[in-house]
């Protein structure tokens, strides 16, 4: 199984500042990686898959980065409304399919 | 627009059944692979089962092997997710979740729409 490492758990960031969220993985995964955003009560919502590929209608803000084993996903002049948790995901192999434990964005 | 809404969530006890459903609308349901994920409080998402277009694909977590059944009705759009032997660690919210590829291409096993969830509590 290949295991999914977020960090930080919690970050801390003010509107309109960069956030920077690190995923590592357990082994190689080429460019099998997503990243979701999840607020409460809504359904999570797929930003980036491919490492860098933006989903349909995300905007350009968030941008995934990395490769082989280390990612990144950033978050340009932050809006209130990114407040959110954010899971990253390989389907690189599996099942299982794997997800991190998630970084929550906070408001500092 | 694509929507899923799961059902079928509740406070069970240890060792019974719940089944829980996912209706789908806004794209073609019998093209595309469908998926659980729950993610029980506090913790991070975790997936639990897979089911390709026409059932002939079927995956589970370890965790769940043996004990969960994955169906599918694409006359009705809809799919379950049949949990037996519950346990109290499968107390989570449970997601169903649309895969980003559709037929012929094969599962991605990544999810572009996701449903609000369903909370399953399993306690005494």
């Amino acid at each position: 199984e290949i295991v999914m490492t977020q960090s930080p758990a919690t970050l801390s960031v003010s509107p309109g500042e960069r956030a920077t969220l690190s995923c590592r993985a357990s082994q190689t995964i080429s460019t099998n990686l997503a990243w979701y955003q999840q607020k409460p009560g809504q359904a999570p919502r797929l930003l980036i898959y491919g490492i860098s590929i933006r989903a349909t209608d995300i905007p350009a803000r968030f941008s995934g980065s990395g490769s082989g084993t280390e990612f990144t996903l950033t978050i340009d002049s932050l809006q209130s409304e990114d407040f959110a948790l954010y899971s990253c995901q390989q389907y690189n192999k599996g099942p299982p399919w794997t997800f991190g434990q998630g970084t929550k964005v906070e408001f500092k | 627009e694509v929507q899923l809404v799961e059902s079928g969530g509740g406070l069970v006890q240890p060792g019974r059944s719940l089944r829980l459903s996912c209706a789908t609308s806004g794209f073609t349901f019998g093209d595309y692979a469908m998926h659980w994920v729950r993610q029980a409080p506090g913790k991070g998402l975790e997936w639990v089962s897979s089911i390709n277009w026409n059932s002939a694909n079927i995956d589970y977590a370890d965790s769940v092997k043996g004990r969960f059944s994955i169906s599918r009705d694409n006359a009705k759009s809809s799919l379950h997710l049949q949990m037996n032997s519950l346990r109290t660690e499968d107390t989570a919210l449970y997601y169903c979740a649309k895969d980003f590829s559709g037929w012929p291409s094969e599962s991605f096993y990544y999810f572009d729409f996701w449903g609000q969830g369903t909370l399953v509590t399993v306690s005494s």
